[in-house]
């Protein structure tokens, strides 16, 4: 079968740095993804790993191990901006998305 | 540039009664999605279109119904809303389905059926 998982809530201090993990299962991969969600708002893109390693974008880095099938979001000098879920998602062999429920990230001054 | 735009953001309804959900989006994608939100749950995939006159089911597809009779445009019917029906619903359009998979959402659509 097919499952993924994440935290439900973590807690950092702005200007730190925090690491969200999701770990999945699948028979079939085809890449995974987060996306960041603001209370209220609509999901936005944040990253794709379709090859193991780290892809780095400014502040966010997202990175993959298809072998462990697990991967991170790690988010440097916290802003209280980033205080949000994180979606993370993979696609599988039908190139549909199979999401996590979410990690709500609260930051403290 | 709009983007994907849902209407209405806000409902209320009575068990049994009907309505639509209209999702439209300006960036000539042809894929397009209908999901549903829950609290502790992942996005739900209800029902999805691959192109202007085709619609396939999701995961959650059991009291819905889509048509895609124009590409930018995608509803979402529900016949006889059920309680089980009050969620968040949240449209979506990519340009495909490859490697990129970057999905655009609009801002959801808050449903409660009483």
């Amino acid at each position: 079968g097919q499952n993924i998982d994440q935290p439900t809530e973590m807690t950092a201090t702005e200007g730190a740095i925090v690491q969200i993990n999701c770990t999945y299962q699948t028979s079939g991969f085809n890449g995974l993804f987060w996306y960041q969600q603001h209370a209220g708002e609509a999901p936005t893109f944040l990253s794709y790993n379709v090859l193991d390693g780290l892809e780095e974008k400014g502040r966010f880095s997202s990175f993959l191990s298809r072998s462990k099938g697990y991967s991170y979001l790690l988010l440097k000098e916290l802003q209280m901006k980033d205080s949000a879920s994180y979606l993370c998602a993979f696609q599988d062999s039908n190139y549909q998305l199979i999401w996590g429920a979410g990690t709500k990230l609260i930051i403290k001054p | 540039n709009a983007g994907v735009t849902q209407t209405p953001k806000f409902r209320v309804l009575k068990t049994g009664q009907s309505m639509t959900l209209l999702c439209a989006q300006d960036m000539n994608h042809e894929y397009m999605y209908w999901y549903r939100q829950d609290p502790g749950m992942g996005l739900r995939l209800i029902h999805y279109s691959v192109g202007e006159g085709t619609t396939a089911k999701g995961e959650v597809p059991d009291g819905y119904n889509v048509s895609r009779l124009k590409k930018q445009n995608f509803l979402l019917g529900l016949e006889s809303a059920a309680p089980s029906q009050t969620s968040v619903y949240f449209c979506a359009s990519s340009l495909g389905t490859s490697e990129i998979g970057e999905l655009f959402f609009g801002e959801g659509s808050r449903l409660t059926v009483l």
